[in-house]
């Protein structure tokens, strides 16, 4: 089964607000949480990452946020663009590659 | 810097039929995969490459062969296509298969009739 997954799988939200996606992981061991935002027809484009011995990382107009304890991952975008419109995924590094959650669509209404 | 490339964009095939989809990068990058998407799904490794000759499995490798002959190039072989494998696949590359930053192709849209 999905050792990754999302809450919501749409997320609507108006511009300029600041949007939070959602993410719950099962595999307690995992080390490494990855964001990546996926445009209509293209492939998945790195966000922002976040080691498992650190809880918040900030990039640009993002954070991520990782809390161990209840095994969940937030993605924050600040002012939310139209440009932000995409699909979301959480992703975790395993000893192979990649471990991908369902995604999250998120729609910017004017 | 072309990055990670895929070819076809699209593809239809019939049940049974073989086909080869290519991925090739010009980052040097060591470590290379391969992922299916399907709708309402995420991403799933397929195969993957720490190198040059060395390729191992991941989630979902059955219906599917890989080889890396050289650095730059990893292609996927579907042997016998089946409707099942009717998907989007996604190609990536990074640095070694601990690198959290992927680089994606922008994918192929295979139909099997």
């Amino acid at each position: 089964g999905e050792s990754v997954g999302l809450h919501l799988p749409t997320l609507s939200v108006q511009e300029g607000d600041n949007s939070i996606i959602n993410c719950a992981y099962s595999n307690s061991a995992s080390d490494y949480f990855i964001w990546y935002k996926q445009e209509s027809g293209k492939g998945p484009q790195f966000i922002i990452d976040i080691r498992s011995n650190m809880d918040k990382r900030q990039g640009q107009r993002v954070t991520v946020l990782l809390n161990k304890t209840v095994k969940h991952l937030s993605l924050q975008i600040a002012a939310t663009q139209p440009g932000d419109s995409a699909v979301y995924f959480c992703a975790e590094q395993g000893a192979d590659g990649l471990t991908f959650g369902k995604g999250t669509h998120l729609i910017i209404q004017p | 810097n072309a990055g990670v490339t895929q070819t076809p964009k699209f593809q239809v095939l019939k049940t049974g039929q073989s086909m080869t989809l290519q991925c090739a990068q010009d980052m040097n990058h060591e470590y290379m995969s391969w992922y299916r998407q399907d709708p309402g799904m995420g991403l799933r490794l397929i195969h993957y490459s720490v190198g040059a000759g060395i390729t191992d499995q991941g989630e979902v490798p059955n219906g599917y062969n890989v080889s890396r002959s050289t650095t730059e190039d990893f292609p996927l072989r579907l042997l016998s296509a089946a409707p099942s494998q009717t998907s989007v696949y996604f190609c990536a590359s990074g640095q070694g298969v601990s690198s959290y930053e992927q680089y994606f192709g922008p994918g192929t849209r295979l139909t099997v009739t």
